[in-house]
């Protein structure tokens, strides 16, 4: 089925591991951003794709890089992770226009 | 800087209408939407409304913008225990209408 896939579903991290969660979308979107989502917080932006090669950061970039090399890719890297990124992890992609993202089913992850 | 909100929660009974509220405080917003999480799942868009309309209506759903106020809501006609779930308002922000800004989200009970 077309759509967005993340893995892992869930993740348990040491302090100072790092890790990337993976996102492919197959509806050759051009717009992909990466939300986490915390209790009563809403969903926050991380970062941005507006295209291959071409990245920005959102409102809570701190402790996560991104890449887009290819349209269908757009992997989130926790460099050293802290146990304040434990959250639930979303990626979403898009067209351009009025119809709003296309969600993963997410990525729960814990920090101890 | 831009916000949106919501109440955290409303509780109907079966087949009564519910009316989630929202509002936010960017001006320049292009699109605003409302979206659908239901437990363990991704958000899943539910339907949006263009800036310059004041209503749309889609089945058991009509969307109402106050722009003057910056007040969105969502009226769900005959609400089922289906509906039961977690609701976002959103609004984009640029042109583009890839850079959302999502509320904390509304759940949802209903009582059978």
């Amino acid at each position: 089925n077309a759509g967005v896939t993340q893995t892992p579903k869930f993740q348990v991290l040491k302090t100072g591991q790092s890790m990337t969660l993976q996102c492919a979308q197959d509806m050759n979107h051009e717009y992909m951003s990466w939300y986490r989502q915390d209790p009563g917080m809403g969903l926050r932006l991380i970062h941005y794709s507006v295209g291959a090669g071409i990245t920005d950061q959102g409102e809570v970039p701190n402790g996560y890089n991104v890449s887009r090399s290819t349209t269908e890719d757009f992997p989130l890297r926790l460099l050293s992770a802290a146990p304040s990124q434990t959250s639930v992890y979303f990626c979403a992609s898009r067209e351009q226009g009025a119809r709003g993202y296309t969600f993963g089913s997410g990525t729960r992850l814990t920090v101890v | 800087g831009e916000d949106v909100e919501q109440s955290l929660f409303l509780s109907v009974r079966e087949g009564d209408s519910s009316v989630i509220n929202c509002t936010y405080t960017d001006s320049s917003s292009t699109y605003l939407y409302w979206y659908k999480q239901e437990p363990g799942a991704g958000l899943q868009l539910l339907t949006y409304i263009f800036s310059n309309m004041d209503m749309k209506q889609d089945q058991r759903l009509t969307v109402l913008l106050n722009k003057k106020d910056k007040h969105l809501s969502l009226r769900i006609a005959d609400t089922q225990t289906g509906d039961s779930a977690i609701y976002f308002c959103a609004e984009s922000i640029d042109t583009g209408g890839f850079k959302t800004i999502f509320g904390a989200g509304t759940r949802l009970f209903v009582k059978a």
